[in-house]
């Protein structure tokens, strides 16, 4: 089945500074990629749509500014958190879509700003 | 506006009992995609089953069933004769089109204790 990869799986960064995490189709083409953030014991929330070669598309209320989204290639997309704060800790999860096919989901990446 | 609605927060069972996950959504769209993703604690997200708004049929997979009645909007998951290793957080989610951004419900938190 399809893979999907993130990078770091966990990172522990200082307030103030920037984290990018990667994220990656293994064995398909992705024309768009879903950024999702998940609070401790809460649900996923999308973030922002990213389709490859145009600018992401955010939900209301994300910052982005913040969180700064490149999907270069058809199977990378990284998001950056900008000027990292305490309450930005949290598990951000991508996904990628093939084609008209469903989404695949990477394993998530850890963040916690100290 | 899409809204998915996992009412049970937190459900505990012994070993072998049947559980049922309850998922109510709703949707202005004629055309929508029903999904039921399992969480263990690792954090990554396991897809368990797909179903579209033409397709009512109720599926059986191994221990897992689901129904789905358009009629009350719902998409409820029974595990039969639950496992230990069944233990997770189950998430509910709907799109308007396959593959296109998510909306998750709360999600449930399923313990079954050995």
């Amino acid at each position: 089945g399809a893979v999907v990869s993130q990078h770091p799986s966990r990172v522990i960064c200082k307030s103030g500074t920037s984290v990018k995490i990667e994220c990656r189709s293994l064995d398909f083409q992705a024309t768009t990629m879903f950024w999702y953030r998940q609070f401790p014991k809460q649900s996923l929330m999308l973030m922002a749509t990213s389709n490859e070669g145009s600018k992401a598309t955010y939900e209301q209320g994300v910052e982005k500014d913040k969180f700064l989204i490149n999907h270069a290639s058809l199977t990378l997309s990284t998001l950056t958190v900008t000027s990292a704060h305490p309450e930005d800790s949290s598990f951000y999860i991508c996904s990628a879509k093939g084609g008209i096919y469903e989404q695949y989901f990477g394993p998530g990446t850890r963040l916690t700003v100290t | 506006a899409q809204k998915v609605t996992q009412a049970q927060t937190e459900i505990s069972v012994v070993e072998k009992e049947d559980v049922t996950l309850d998922c109510v959504y709703e949707t202005r769209d004629t055309t929508y995609y029903l999904f039921w993703y399992k969480q263990p604690p690792s954090g990554e997200l396991v897809f368990l089953i797909r179903r579209n708004s033409f397709d009512e049929q109720n599926e059986i997979s191994g221990r897992y069933s689901w129904n789905f009645q358009k009629s009350t909007s719902s998409f409820n998951f029974t595990i039969t004769a639950s496992q230990v290793v069944d233990s997770a957080v189950y998430f509910c989610a709907l799109s308007a089109e396959y593959g296109n951004k998510l909306v998750f419900g709360a999600g449930t938190i399923l313990r079954v204790k050995s």
